[in-house]
């Protein structure tokens, strides 16, 4: 079954202790990347990814790392996590770019973090 | 500059009432795609439609309808004979030029009461 895996899918932890969300799918895609959701804002697009070591900035990138090594996986790296990243953030992908022949952009279930 | 905008934040029916989420775009490009997704009380982004911006014909599919109305910038959605199980947050987005990024609207609250 086509996926991309998120995990944890909830998470509460503590001002500055780092914490890494990782994001894998299984439909060989090259495009990843990392949303945030914030009621109010909608979504904010954090990273991504065009394809192996390559990442870029979205909207939203303080406070964030990600890392692409491999084409399946890209983790979100928080290396000290703050309350105002207390969100729901969800990895997406797709074949090439945002919009690809006949692929939409498929997410994961989400993470809800909470940073106190 | 790129925008979408969904001017309904939160709607309420009755089920089997028909109803339409407006959705309106803004973008220079000529090429671009519009999309929505739809958000259920689970959390999760469950994909709806993809149109491109030199396909205008309009899509029905089951009880869900789009209407793709370059004139107007507006890419609305209707549900007809609404459902409870179609209670979700409702987002529209936009790709345009050579932009990487969805552009999200704020989402439009649907609730099905029975």
């Amino acid at each position: 079954e086509a996926q991309v895996t998120q995990n944890p899918r909830y998470l509460i932890t503590v001002t500055g202790k780092k914490l890494t969300v990782t994001c894998s799918q299984n439909m060989n895609h090259e495009y990843m990347s990392w949303y945030r959701q914030d009621p109010g804002l909608g979504l904010r697009q954090i990273y991504y990814s065009m394809n192996v070591e390559v990442t870029d900035k979205g909207d939203v990138p303080e406070g964030y790392k990600v890392s692409r090594k491999e084409k399946r996986n890209f983790p979100l790296i928080l290396e000290s996590p703050s309350p105002n990243q207390t969100s729901l953030y969800f990895c997406a992908s797709s074949l090439q770019g945002v919009v690809s022949s006949n692929q939409p952009q498929h997410f994961g279930d989400g993470t809800r973090l909470s940073i106190l | 500059a790129q925008k979408v905008t969904q001017a309904q934040t939160e709607i309420s029916v009755v089920e089997k009432e028909d109803v339409t989420l407006d959705c309106v775009y803004e973008t220079r490009d000529t090429t671009y795609y519009l999309f929505w997704y739809k958000q259920p009380p689970s959390g999760e982004l469950v994909f709806l439609i993809r149109r491109n911006s030199f396909d205008e014909q309009n899509e029905i599919s089951g009880r869900y309808s789009w209407n793709f109305q370059k004139s107007t910038s507006s890419f609305n959605f209707t549900i007809t004979a609404s459902q409870v199980v179609d209670s979700a947050v409702y987002f529209c987005a936009l790709v345009a030029g050579n932009n990487r990024k969805l552009i999200w609207g704020l989402g439009t609250s649907l609730a099905v009461n029975p």
